[in-house]
C-alpha cells in the first residue's frame, strides 16, 4: 500500500535535547511538508521541499531543521532552540506544489517535552 | 495576509440531525477551497475540494460544501450525521498559487 509513514508515533524528550522525527513516503511525490498542530490553532507550516536537496522555511521554521537527501524521505529535527516543542507533528506530501492543495498526510508524531 | 476562519471551534449535534460547519476565507481573485477531516490521533484526509466549475461539491460519505463567492464562504453540510462522523474538520484554501492555509479547525461531536 502506498502512503506516508511517520515514526515514532509518540516521543518524549528532555529539555535541551534534539530529536529527529522520521517521514517516509512511497507515493513517488516530489513535494513534502512538515506541519505542527496545536489545539485551536489549526496546522502551521514548518518546512517544505519541492525537490531533492532543496527546501524552504514555512511560517514557523525557527528551532527546526530538515534535510531532503532522498525523494522518499524528509526528516525533521526539533532542536533545543525550539522554545515550545510539545505538539503533534504531521508530515505530508503532494504530487506537485501546493497549488492544487491536495495533500496526503501521515498519522503524525506526538512529541512531549518533559 | 490571506486567512481562513472557522467560526465554531466545537459543534455538538445529535445523531441523525443535520449539521453545518462554517468556513469563511479572505477575499481573493483566485482561490481553491478544501475540507479535510482528522479522526483522533490520525493525520488529515481530504474530504472534498473546489477548484472550479460547479459551486456545489460532494464527498463520498454524504458531506457537501458550496462555494459562495459573494459571501466568501465554503460551509460544510450533512443532512444526517452518524456517530462515525465525530472528528475534527479543517477548512483550507490556496490563494492565487500560494501555500495552503488552514483554518483553526472545528470539532464535530455526534451524540447518540
Amino acid at each position: 500500500d502506498g502512503g506516508i509513514t511517520q515514526s515514532p508515533k509518540y516521543l518524549f524528550r528532555k529539555e535541551g535535547q534534539n530529536v529527529t522525527l522520521s517521514c517516509e513516503q512511497n507515493l513517488n511525490h516530489d513535494a513534502m511538508y512538515w506541519y505542527r498542530q496545536d489545539p485551536g490553532q489549526g496546522l502551521r507550516l514548518i518546512y517544505y521541499s519541492q525537490i531533492v536537496n532543496d527546501f524552504q522555511k514555512g511560517d514557523i521554521a525557527e528551532g527546526y531543521s530538515v534535510s531532503r537527501e532522498k525523494k522518499e524521505s524528509f526528516p525533521l529535527t526539533v532542536t533545543s532552540a525550539q522554545k515550545n516543542p510539545t505538539a503533534f507533528y504531521l508530515c505530508a506530501s503532494s504530487i506537485v506544489g501546493l497549488d492544487t492543495g491536495e495533500l496526503f498526510f501521515g498519522e503524525g508524531s506526538r512529541l512531549t517535552v518533559l | 495576509a490571506q486567512s481562513v476562519t472557522q467560526l465554531d471551534s466545537q459543534v455538538p449535534v445529535f445523531e441523525e440531525a443535520p449539521v453545518e460547519l462554517r468556513c469563511n476565507y479572505s477575499s481573493s481573485v483566485s482561490v481553491y477551497l478544501f475540507w479535510y477531516v482528522q479522526y483522533p490521533n490520525q493525520g488529515l484526509q481530504l474530504l472534498l475540494k473546489y477548484l472550479s466549475g460547479s459551486t456545489l461539491v460532494e464527498s463520498i460519505n454524504g458531506f457537501e460544501a458550496e462555494f459562495n463567492k459573494s459571501q466568501t464562504s465554503f460551509h460544510l453540510r450533512k443532512p444526517s450525521v452518524h456517530i462515525s462522523d465525530t472528528a475534527e474538520y479543517f477548512c483550507a484554501a490556496v490563494f492565487a498559487g500560494n501555500m495552503l492555509t488552514f483554518g483553526g479547525g472545528t470539532r464535530l461531536m455526534v451524540k447518540p
